[in-house]
């Protein structure tokens, strides 16, 4: 079965300092992985996902994700992190048995000033 | 923005009564779903559809029932309420175009039982 482990509950970064979030997975077959954005009191916006292509993906406001099948490791990046990146980060496996989506627990990104 | 409305926004209820949410999509996908969103759970699946009147159980489903009688709305209803469905939802649709089955999720709706 699959699964989805957000390894930080919350990161702490300065403004203009890179920004890692960390998600590992578990999966039989070959997934499809995404990650999901939600600001405070807002809805789900879908930042990237991975579907077997490029294993580096690129996704909105400068975010990028590793597959990584080794490691089993798709982590978030962002070079240099804004206050308007403070939000709550979801890491999501689809599975592939029935197409659902599988959410980690989610990581919240504080940025300080 | 994938066309999907909820209503109402906010609701309080008083524990026992029944709950109807409302999820509206403008582009007659198939497969809808019903979320709800609780600190430290990320998003778990209630119920989803896959057709009118297709219907099935999510990880979380007891205590709630769903009816899809059209393509554009699926509505979710809390039997009777209890203090432990406090909790934000969320309906979400998957395009019918995508082959990586992401899904696009409606504004949310804040209920608290009382």
């Amino acid at each position: 079965a699959q699964s989805v482990t957000q390894l930080d509950s919350h990161v702490s970064v300065s403004e203009g300092t890179p920004v890692l979030l960390r998600c590992n997975y578990s999966s039989s077959y070959s997934p499809s992985l995404f990650w999901y954005v939600q600001h405070p009191n807002k809805g789900l916006q879908l930042l990237l996902k991975y579907t077997s292509a490029a294993t580096l993906v690129k996704g909105i406001n400068g975010f990028e994700a590793e597959f990584k099948k080794s490691e089993t490791s798709f982590h978030l990046t962002k070079p240099s992190a804004h206050m308007s990146d403070a939000a709550e980060y979801f890491c999501v496996v689809s599975d592939q048995s029935n197409y659902q989506l599988i959410w980690g627990a989610g990581t919240k990104l504080i940025i300080k000033p | 923005d994938a066309g999907i409305t909820q209503s109402p926004r906010h609701k309080v209820t008083e524990t026992g009564t029944p709950v109807t949410l409302r999820c509206h999509q403008t582009e007659n996908h198939r497969y809808m779903y019903w979320y709800r969103q609780d600190p430290g759970h990320g998003l778990r699946l209630i119920h989803y559809s896959y057709g009118v009147k297709d219907t099935d159980k999510g990880e979380v489903s007891d205590g709630y029932s769903v009816s899809r009688s059209k393509t554009e709305d699926f509505l979710l209803t809390l039997e009777s309420a209890t203090s432990s469905q406090t909790s934000v939802y969320f309906c979400a649709i998957r395009a019918d175009r995508d082959v990586s089955y992401e899904q696009y999720f409606g504004p949310g709706t804040r209920l608290t039982v009382t």
